[in-house]
């Protein structure tokens, strides 16, 4: 089973800041990468697929890279509605989900 | 506009089994495509996805709860149900259906589930 880890667990930043974040998996399965957005009492949200393919409607501030073992969701000015919590989600090889960074504000 | 809309019991017992269905609104169940598929979520915890199932009734299931679940698919009814045996207080979550495609591109919005006597 492909292993994903997401990092760092939280990260504070403040709105208009740019926010990184990482998902590595414990080995190479292509492109077959998705970032999702939740927010509290909510289900999660398509954001990203294939590493960097923006789903319908998601703003161009949103932005996906990377391949092989490491993967990187960016954002490059956040806005108030983007503190949440965000999932990777590898489907090359069965499928399996990182365990999520909290984007909250600082 | 296609929507999932989960349903079933949000208290269950002990030992009993669990049963969910998903409803398919403005779209049809056998678009031949997607696998319709089932989430959950622990409180305050990731993802975990339990199994998912194609419109011809192919299912697949995460291997650490295969034992116990069974997902079908009724495309008369644009509808796929989930059963989970032998509960305990480790299956309370919030139960998700989502439509894949590798990815999942559609959610229902959630109904969370507690085991409990």
């Amino acid at each position: 089973e492909i292993v994903l880890t997401q990092s760092p667990g939280t990260l504070s930043l403040s709105p208009g800041d740019r926010a990184t974040l990482s998902c590595r998996a414990s080995q190479s399965f292509s492109s077959y990468l998705a970032w999702y957005q939740q927010k509290p009492g909510q289900a999660p949200r398509l954001l990203i697929y294939a590493a960097s393919n923006r789903a319908t409607g998601i703003p161009d501030r949103f932005s996906g890279s990377g391949s092989g073992t490491d993967f990187t969701l960016t954002i490059t000015r956040l806005e108030p509605e983007d503190f949440a919590v965000y999932y990777c989600q590898q489907y090359g090889s069965s499928l399996t989900f990182g365990g999520g960074t909290k984007v909250e504000i600082k | 506009q296609v929507q999932l809309q989960e349903s079933g019991p949000g208290l269950v017992k002990p030992s009993q089994t669990l049963s969910l269905t998903c409803t398919v609104s403005g779209g049809s169940i056998s678009s031949g495509v997607y696998y319709w598929s089932w989430l959950r979520q622990h409180p305050g915890k990731g993802l975990e996805w339990i199994g998912f199932i194609n419109y011809s009734g192919s299912a697949y299931y995460n291997p650490s709860l295969k034992s116990r679940v069974t997902i079908s698919v009724d495309t008369s009814k644009d509808h796929f149900s989930l059963n989970l045996t032998s509960v305990s207080a480790a299956d309370t979550a919030v139960y998700y259906c989502a439509r894949r495609w590798g990815y999942f591109d559609l959610w229902g919005q959630g109904t969370l589930v507690t085991v409990s006597s």
